[in-house]
């Protein structure tokens, strides 16, 4: 069974102190790993999909890394408007992968100005 | 505006009632997806569906019924639900090409409401 496993719960940043996101996954046979930012009462956004390990993906503050194990979103001098929470999903691959997503339950983050 | 839209945004329904959700995509997608959020717990998927045809169905109480007429709209019929099932439910699409590659496109959600 796919498990998605995402540190911290909750992370609160001063604006311009970066940080890292941790997304932990298991999953037989990975189709793709995909980064999503949802605000409240909206649905997720789509920002980065990572397929091989070793692979990055960068887009304004944002970077995301791909290991084996695991993918990591930095967060590079952030602002208040980067608070949402970030949401980390597996696509399982093989002959009978499936095509739907197992998501982690995501890391909140909240920017102060 | 991610291309797929859902209707209510808002429903508040009492256990005997029956309501439905709509969901449509203008994105030519041809596979459409159901999930459940729950306060902090992780997406959970209802159903799938790949050229109308469903073809996932996550254990899910018969008290959900999906309905895909086709490719563009998506259906979700509710009916004599419990208050547990209180949660936004999001709707999704994407393309399912041979490689199965393909990024997910979500809809704002409907915050259901069960009293």
């Amino acid at each position: 069974e796919d498990q998605v496993t995402q540190s911290p719960e909750a992370l609160r940043l001063q604006e311009g102190e970066s940080s890292s996101l941790n997304c932990s996954y298991t999953v037989s046979g990975l189709r793709g790993l995909f980064w999503y930012r949802q605000d409240p009462g909206k649905g997720p956004e789509f920002l980065f999909t990572l397929y091989s390990a070793g692979e990055e993906k960068e887009k304004e503050r944002l970077k995301a890394t791909l290991t084996k194990k695991e993918s990591f979103l930095h967060i590079t001098a952030p602002k208040p408007e980067d608070s949402a929470t970030y949401l980390c999903a597996v696509q399982e691959g093989g002959d009978t992968g499936r095509r739907a997503l197992t998501f982690g339950s995501g890391t909140r983050l909240q920017v102060q100005p | 505006e991610t291309g797929v839209t859902q209707t209510p945004r808002h429903l508040v329904m009492g256990m005997t009632n029956k309501k439905s959700l709509k969901c449509e995509q203008h994105l030519g997608h041809n596979a459409m997806y159901w999930y459940k959020q729950s306060a902090k717990k992780p997406l959970e998927l209802m159903f799938v569906y790949s050229l109308e045809e469903r073809v996932e169905n996550n254990s899910v109480p018969s008290r959900f019924s999906p309905e895909c007429p086709n490719s563009s709209h998506l259906f979700l019929h509710l009916h004599t639900l419990q208050p547990e099932d209180s949660a936004l439910y999001l709707c999704a699409s994407s393309q399912v090409p041979g490689t199965g590659r393909a990024r997910q496109y979500f809809g704002p959600g409907t915050r259901l409401t069960v009293t």
